[in-house]
């Protein structure tokens, strides 16, 4: 059975840089023929994509988040990560790392529990 | 970039049917059926209903439908009940050389 759970920081300071983890169990990010991404919701808003990465190296991103994003993959620790520069108050928000099949089905069907990351000094 | 809007809410008794809607532009809705749409409880994480227009996955009611109609979406739950009760968010493909999603702003659903 397949869990991902979430782990970071809750709290980071403007203009700093988050970093998230998403660990993965059930299943082998080196092996898994799925997509693994990141998905965010501040709190009382709606959804928003933040990227996604394939295979180990390919990887899709907001273009609306433009280059502050990063998403990697660590298959000796099996979990994937998200960093996200240049932080500010709109970014605080529910953090989710998913499981998905290719991008344009858009089948994000495992989702973690979610983590809040609270942009604030 | 496209935008996908749906309305902030929608009701309906026990047993009605009801219909939320999803309106695309640019590259979304209008020229694929490459729309997902996604419940979520308050303090959960969503939970996916509907895929490529109208597939649903395994376990998902058949209660639950979506269709597509010029660039919009629809999704209808019919036979309401209180566990329906949700925010629902549409999603839609939307990019070429560079593939990306975009989420709708989500429609509150009231169970009367």
């Amino acid at each position: 059975q397949l869990q991902l759970q979430e782990s970071g920081p809750g709290l980071v300071k403007p203009s700093e840089t988050l970093s998230l983890t998403c660990n993965v169990a059930g299943d082998s990010i080196s092996s898994s023929s799925y997509y693994w991404g990141w998905i965010r919701q501040p709190p009382g808003k709606g959804l928003e994509w933040i990227g996604s990465i394939y295979n180990s190296g390919n990887t899709y991103y907001n273009p609306s988040l433009g280059s502050r994003v990063t998403i990697s993959v660590d298959t000796s620790q099996n979990h994937f990560s998200l960093r996200l520069n240049s932080l500010t108050a709109a970014d605080t928000a529910i953090y989710y790392c998913v499981r998905h099949g290719p991008l344009f089905l858009i089948t994000f069907e495992d989702w973690g529990q979610g983590t809040l990351v609270t942009v604030s000094s | 970039q496209s935008v996908l809007t749906q309305p902030a809410s929608v009701s309906g008794s026990p047993g009605q049917s009801i219909t939320i809607s999803c309106t695309g532009t640019t590259s979304g809705v209008g020229s694929h059926n490459l729309v997902s749409w996604f419940q979520q409880h308050p303090g959960k994480a969503p939970k996916l209903i509907i895929y490529e227009g109208g597939k649903r996955p395994s376990g998902v009611s058949s209660r639950f439908s979506g269709s597509k109609s010029g660039d919009t979406a629809s999704l209808t739950i019919s036979g309401l009940q209180a566990a329906d009760e949700a925010e629902y968010f549409c999603c839609s493909y939307a990019g070429s050389s560079a593939p990306y999603v975009v989420f709708g702003g989500g429609t509150k659903l009231t169970v009367l």
